[in-house]
Formats: structure tokens, C-alpha cells, sequence
């Protein structure tokens, strides 16, 4: 069945640090490609998303681009601030959703 | 603005004694879930209606239901909560028909189980 793996945390950085993410997926067809964000104490937004092969997605400064040559859609933020400071989930997508651990990145002032 | 509530933020019940939760939506979605997560843990997919079908994971436990008496309110019971039901639950929706499987989350309900 289809299935993510993501990089595992934390992630500690400095703010206004480069941030990567990695996720690399596995499914059949070309399933339309989710980033989440969970605050702390808080359920789970979306961050981004990206329905088709070369899209890219973004929002709030984070970007992540469906690359099927790679089967990848790592997240990627030039400057991360405090607030960032959150769980980042790249989930399969499709009906049944299934998330991984997340990855819990911490930013330093 | 259109959204998932889920009430109570945080419930407290006593080992044993039933307890609900429940969520409200007023994105008129046809698909409502219900996930559980541990401290740290993956969000676990519990149970989810399309539309009026319930769909239950095989690994839920049966001490564990769900009621959706209309499209926009959806319940979770715990029947008999044992210590290892203390958690995040976290409601969420979907249209898939409109938005490829992208899921709206409540602001979840924590349990704690005394």
C-alpha cells in the first residue's frame, strides 16, 4: 500500500536557519501530496499541499514541490522564526489518510 | 467562518464511567473521522462515516464508538475508559469529491481518565 517516510526528529535550528524537511512516498498512481502543522496543544492544520507531479506548494513561506523522479516533497523554509516551533506531519494521501510520527522542530531565538 | 469544533477542550472521566466527545462542522463535508494520539505519537485513525457509512479500523478496540445522527455533528463514545484511553482526539473532515482527500482538523478534545 502507499506510504511516507519522513525525517525523523527534532530538529533543533537558530532562528532565521534554513529548514529541510525530508519526505519520500511510495504509492501507485500519483497521489495528491500533503504537509500538516500541529501547534502545541492543538489539533492539525494545513500547511500546504500539491495535487500533480512538478507542483509546488506553499504558504506562510514554506514550500515543498511534488518531485516524481524522486518520489519526494521535502519541506523547505529559507528562514525559520520561533513560531515554527511545531510537529510537521507528511501524511499519504488518499481516502485513508495515514500519518507518520511527525517530525517536532524546535527554533531558537 | 467554516470549521470543525470539537467540545469539550478537555474532558476529565474516571476509569470506567462512559464518557463523549463530540465535534460539530459547518463545512457541510461528507466525510467525518475521529483519530487518537498518544503523547508524541502519530495521530491513529479510529473510525470514519462517508456519509451515513461507518467505516471502523480493525484495530480499534470495541470499547470504542461513534454516532453521526446528522452530516454535521459527529460523536465518539468511550464506553469503559481504562487509563490507556487518556489522549489528544482529534476530529477532522474532508469532501473528497472537492478537495482530494485534504482534511479540515478540530482543535481537538484531551482526555484524561483518572
Amino acid at each position: 500500500g502507499d506510504s511516507v517516510t519522513q525525517m525523523e526528529g527534532p530538529v533543533t535550528l537558530s532562528e532565521e536557519a534554513f529548514l529541510t524537511i525530508n519526505c519520500t512516498y511510495t504509492a501507485t498512481g500519483y497521489p495528491s501530496l500533503f504537509w500538516y502543522v500541529q501547534y502545541p496543544g492543538e489539533g492539525l492544520q494545513l500547511l500546504l499541499k500539491a495535487t500533480k507531479a512538478d507542483d509546488k506548494g506553499s504558504n506562510k513561506g514554506f514550500e515543498a514541490t511534488y518531485r516524481k523522479e524522486t518520489t519526494s516533497f521535502h519541506l523547505e523554509k529559507g528562514s525559520v522564526q520561533v513560531s515554527d516551533s511545531a510537529v510537521y506531519f507528511c501524511p499519504t494521501g488518499g481516502f485513508k489518510t495515514i500519518f507518520g510520527a511527525g517530525t517536532r522542530l524546535f527554533v531558537k531565538a | 467562518d467554516a470549521m470543525v469544533i470539537q467540545n469539550p477542550r478537555y474532558q476529565v472521566t474516571q476509569f470506567g464511567k462512559p464518557v463523549t466527545l463530540s465535534c460539530s462542522q459547518t463545512l457541510n463535508h461528507n466525510v467525518m473521522y475521529w483519530y487518537q494520539q498518544k503523547s508524541s505519537q502519530a495521530p491513529k485513525l479510529l473510525f470514519h462515516y462517508y456519509d451515513k457509512d461507518f467505516n471502523n479500523e480493525a484495530d480499534t478496540p470495541d470499547n470504542f464508538q461513534s454516532r453521526r445522527p446528522n452530516t454535521s455533528f459527529c460523536f465518539l463514545d468511550i464506553r469503559s475508559p481504562g487509563l490507556g484511553d487518556a489522549a489528544m482526539y482529534l476530529c477532522a473532515t474532508s469532501r473528497p469529491e472537492a478537495s482530494l482527500y485534504e482534511q479540515y482538523f478540530g482543535p481537538g478534545t484531551r482526555l484524561t481518565v483518572t
